[in-house]
């Protein structure tokens, strides 16, 4: 197993554009989180799923955002309708169900809007 | 609310330099703490967690104690190297999952040969 994967790794958009990214978690691992990175910032939470049920969102989502994880595996986050201030690194982290157990992220889409 | 608020950056050390990243914490209840480390180019990886007031977690020579009564869970090391030249996030767990943190916005650390 290699991890969390991430693709695209970037992505560059025009302004108004729909983007969709996907995030692969390490197998058996059934909670998935997406969190948002701008520069000179920590990661900011914006949703996670335990299977396929989208458990927790952040007023940071908003209705131009959505998420998916249909069958408890790969998730993917789409943001509709781009604007500028959506320019990020959005990461995706997985974990098991018990609490002590650590989460692992991803490398990340860097994503540009242009 | 929950909230972390680290030292800001960039530190610039000498290799075999002793470091301190500061951290203190807001939050309700009795979260767990941890440091992420993001090496260049590379994803975010856990360095160390303490889970309860006075733990020390440790990993890779560096050390972070939980520190209930002044909130805070500072980040050392006795003697950096090139290699540990990176950004440094402490954060927060809530909740009952380790994947829902708060972040603090990250220290960047180079260390000079």
């Amino acid at each position: 197993d290699t991890g969390v994967s991430q693709d695209p790794r970037h992505k560059i958009t025009k302004r108004g554009q729909n983007v969709t990214f996907r995030c692969d978690p390490i197998s058996e691992h059934n909670r998935l989180y997406w969190y948002r990175q701008t520069l000179g910032q920590g990661p900011e939470f914006l949703t996670y799923f335990q299977n396929e049920a989208q458990l927790e969102k952040s007023r940071l989502l908003s209705n131009r955002f959505s998420a998916e994880r249909p069958k408890g595996s790969f998730s993917t986050l789409e943001i509709q309708r781009t604007e500028q201030g959506d320019s990020a690194m959005y990461l995706c982290a997985s974990s098991v169900t018990q609490g002590r157990e650590k989460a692992f992220f991803g490398q990340g889409t860097r994503l540009t809007v242009v | 609310g929950n909230s972390v608020t680290q030292m800001e950056g960039p530190v610039t050390l000498s290799e075999e330099a002793f470091l301190t990243i500061n951290c203190t914490y807001t939050a309700t209840g009795y979260p767990s703490l941890f440091w992420y480390v993001q090496y260049p180019g590379e994803g975010l990886q856990l360095l160390l967690k303490a889970t309860k007031a006075d733990d020390k977690g440790s990993n890779k020579g560096f050390e972070a104690t939980y520190r209930k009564e002044t909130t805070s869970f500072h980040l050392e090391k006795g003697s950096v190297q090139v290699s540990d030249s990176a950004v440094y996030f402490c954060a927060l767990n809530y909740g009952g999952s380790q994947g829902n943190l708060i972040f603090g916005k990250g220290t960047k650390l180079s260390v000079k040969p």
